[in-house]
């Protein structure tokens, strides 16, 4: 089985602060890594995503994350963080040869200004 | 591109009645729509998968006489929720996987409220 884990339910960081979401995954296998972010009553938004190769994603809005396979890591990343980056943050994993998302529980990120 | 769009947006109904909830692909083919409910300051949890044309499959624990789906076209899934409770209350998102754009990318609707008094 796959899970996905985000141990912070609450991140706060001020603005011009750089900001770090944690994500751990479990899966056997190669994983497909994905960050989508929610804001209030919406729907999620697609940030970015590791399938393979280069370790270090890019993504919307200045966002990056970095895949660790030897940590089983794949923590969202933003070297300065702005007020309306204050949003909740999903992490979620899935198997190549399948179709669904597992997401984690999510992390409410507060950028102070 | 991309875009999935969901109506209602926000819907209140009485118990006991039925209320559908439409997942559309606007600018791109989807094979394969998924069903999510959420609850408040809560993760999603997936509650179907829906293929076009073919039966949905359904999570454990769904029932699926009480949440019908139907994946008529490449564009269109929808929801009913049927003799809605208020436990039934919640959020709910559809997400969709394109043919031929990125299909390791789900794309999510905006959602829908769903209140049932």
């Amino acid at each position: 089985a796959q899970s996905v884990a985000q141990p912070e339910d609450q991140v706060n960081v001020a603005e011009g602060n750089p900001l770090t979401v944690k994500c751990t995954y479990s899966v056997s296998g190669n994983p497909y890594l994905f960050w989508y972010v929610q804001y209030p009553n919406r729907g999620l938004q697609f940030l970015l995503k590791y399938i393979t190769g280069d370790n270090l994603v890019k993504g919307s809005y200045g966002f990056e994350a970095e895949f660790n396979k030897s940590q089983t890591s794949f923590h969202l990343k933003k070297p300065s963080a702005l007020v309306s980056d204050s949003a909740l943050y999903f992490c979620a994993v899935r198997l190549g040869s399948a179709r669904q998302l597992t997401f984690g529980s999510g992390t409410q990120l507060t950028v102070l200004p | 591109g991309a875009v999935v769009s969901q109506h209602p947006s926000r819907v209140i109904c009485k118990s006991g009645t039925s209320v559908k909830i439409e997942c559309r692909s606007l600018d791109f083919q989807a094979t394969t729509m998924f069903w999510y409910r959420q609850f408040p300051k809560q993760s999603l949890m997936l509650m179907a998968t829906s293929n076009e044309g073919s039966k949905a499959t359904y999570e454990q624990g769904v029932e699926k006489d009480k949440f019908l789906i139907n994946h008529a076209s490449l564009t269109l899934s929808t929801l009913t929720v049927t003799s809605a409770h208020p436990e039934d209350s919640s959020f709910y998102i559809c997400s969709a996987s394109a043919v031929g754009v990125a299909p390791d990318t789900q794309y999510f609707g905006p959602g829908t409220r769903l209140t049932v008094l």
